[in-house]
């Protein structure tokens, strides 16, 4: 009964691909979050959406294309992946914006 | 912006120990959210505390404790008896409570290892 579940958890591709990584959440949360760490472990967030609204948008490249079919899901699009887009991306849900769950993660290596 | 520091990038503490880990952080805000998230080698990030800044009295998890200083923008983290689980990277996060609008941001994180 995984709270925060994202598929695949692991995910190596060429550069010029298009990849898509899911996240479902069973918490019955409104808000879903994308993060991402990078190779320093540094952890920084690239979207949320509440109820299926996009609402933050943290410049992230227009390559990046976050869709919310309804609140227990929140998958994220990659279109020509370069070798930058390696990274550890995370699933967050919350309710009310109190503390976040997070999903397992996804390592994207682009090579 | 808010920001979140972290200098100690790594430390160590004995086996049934007492460490501390420090952060501080940066805000304008008089209401917010402070956490301390693991992320043992399996890379799932797990909450370990939450303190409202609302809040005097400081947050107490079994073996994890804070000290919260509001007026010095300061929020570490106390782990007693430590354990060898407790080995893992240590993240101090803010939160602006702002309904829908509400996000985490992350210090750079701390290394904590355990030594049996």
């Amino acid at each position: 009964d995984t709270a925060v579940s994202q598929t695949p958890k692991y995910l190596v591709t060429q550069m010029g691909n298009d990849k898509s990584i899911k996240c479902e959440q069973n918490l019955g949360h409104d808000t879903m979050y994308w993060y991402k760490q990078d190779s320093k472990k540094f952890l920084k967030i690239m979207f949320s959406y509440n109820n299926k609204e996009l609402i933050i948008n943290e410049t992230v490249p227009n390559r990046f294309s976050p869709k919310s079919p309804d609140k227990a899901h929140l998958n994220l699009h990659i279109n020509s992946l370069e070798l930058g887009d390696s990274a550890v991306y995370f699933c967050a849900s919350s309710l009310s914006s109190l503390e976040q769950y997070f999903g397992p993660g996804t390592r994207l290596t682009v090579t | 912006a808010q920001t979140v520091t972290q200098s100690q990038p790594e430390m160590s503490v004995q086996e049934a120990e007492t460490v501390t880990l420090s952060c501080t952080y940066d805000t304008s805000e008089s209401d917010y959210y402070l956490f301390w998230y693991k992320q043992p080698p399996s890379r799932q990030m797990i909450l370990v505390i939450r303190q409202e800044a609302y809040k005097q009295q400081n947050a107490t998890e079994n073996r994890f404790s804070v000290n919260f200083q509001k007026a010095a923008k300061s929020f570490s983290l106390k782990i007693s008896d430590s354990q060898l689980g407790d080995a893992a990277m240590y993240f101090c996060a803010y939160s602006l409570y702002t309904g829908a609008n509400s996000k985490l941001t992350f210090g750079k994180g701390i290394t904590l290892s355990v030594r049996p």
